[in-house]
């Protein structure tokens, strides 16, 4: 069973366009973090987001939990071709907080 | 410093065989983790130590696998009698435990496991 449903699971955009990525769940987390990986590396973090609600900004990615704990969005604005990679979402579930339940990920393309 | 490193960086085997992966944690790390990841996908949580112990093995697909961890560092995993659908890459994590609950794992590259 898939606890975390991401969306889209690929897209392809032009540089310069924006776009948002989606991460769902029937289930509430007590965090919720977003991972990038590139070919041939592990994943690395992004943000961690705790607060129902709570937004957060990282230069063009803004990150966002739900505010029942259940959902998290990431939008890029003005993506570029170095925005290219796997990103993963990953909730951190009340009581097993320490093992972290991944998302199917979203394979991002940003073309020249 | 140094981050998570893992060998082999790939390693291909015949079914049948047992093989055995290797986690060297960043220095100072507690807890450790292992993943395994099917081409293009999310991650399958496998196995979580603290310390030298693993209070949590749900994760293990069967009894295959195991995972041992010594001196609070180096962890191996080893799957015997591997099978072609344990193809994956193998990914190890290490992170702080300072009781939070949303401590930022770090992953090392991975080992490819091709089960011929």
């Amino acid at each position: 069973t898939q606890l975390l449903e991401q969306s889209p699971q690929f897209l392809s955009i032009q540089e310069g366009e924006n776009l948002t990525v989606y991460c769902n769940s029937s289930s509430v987390f007590s965090s919720l973090q977003w991972y990038r990986q590139e070919p041939g590396e592990g994943p690395v973090l992004l943000v961690t987001v705790v607060t129902g609600g709570e937004v957060k900004k990282l230069k063009r990615l803004t990150f966002q939990f739900g505010d029942a704990r259940k959902d998290s969005s990431l939008h890029i604005t003005a993506a570029q071709p170095g925005d290219t990679g796997l990103y993963l979402c990953a909730g951190a579930k009340p009581g097993s907080a320490r093992q972290l339940t991944f998302g199917s990920g979203t394979q991002l393309t940003v073309l020249p | 410093g140094a981050g998570v490193s893992q060998s082999p960086s790939n390693k291909v085997t015949e079914k049948g065989k047992d093989v055995e992966l290797r986690c060297d944690p960043i220095s100072g790390h507690t807890a450790l983790y292992w993943y395994r990841q099917s081409l293009g996908q999310g991650l399958e949580f496998l196995i979580y130590f603290q310390g030298n112990s693993a209070p949590d093995k749900s994760g293990l697909p069967s009894d295959r696998f195991s995972a041992e961890r010594t001196g609070g560092s180096v962890s191996t995993l080893t799957i015997q009698r591997t099978q072609q659908e344990d193809s994956a890459v193998y990914l190890c994590a290490s992170s702080l435990s300072r009781g939070r609950s949303y401590n930022e794992q770090f992953f090392g590259p991975g080992t490819r496991l091709t089960v011929l």
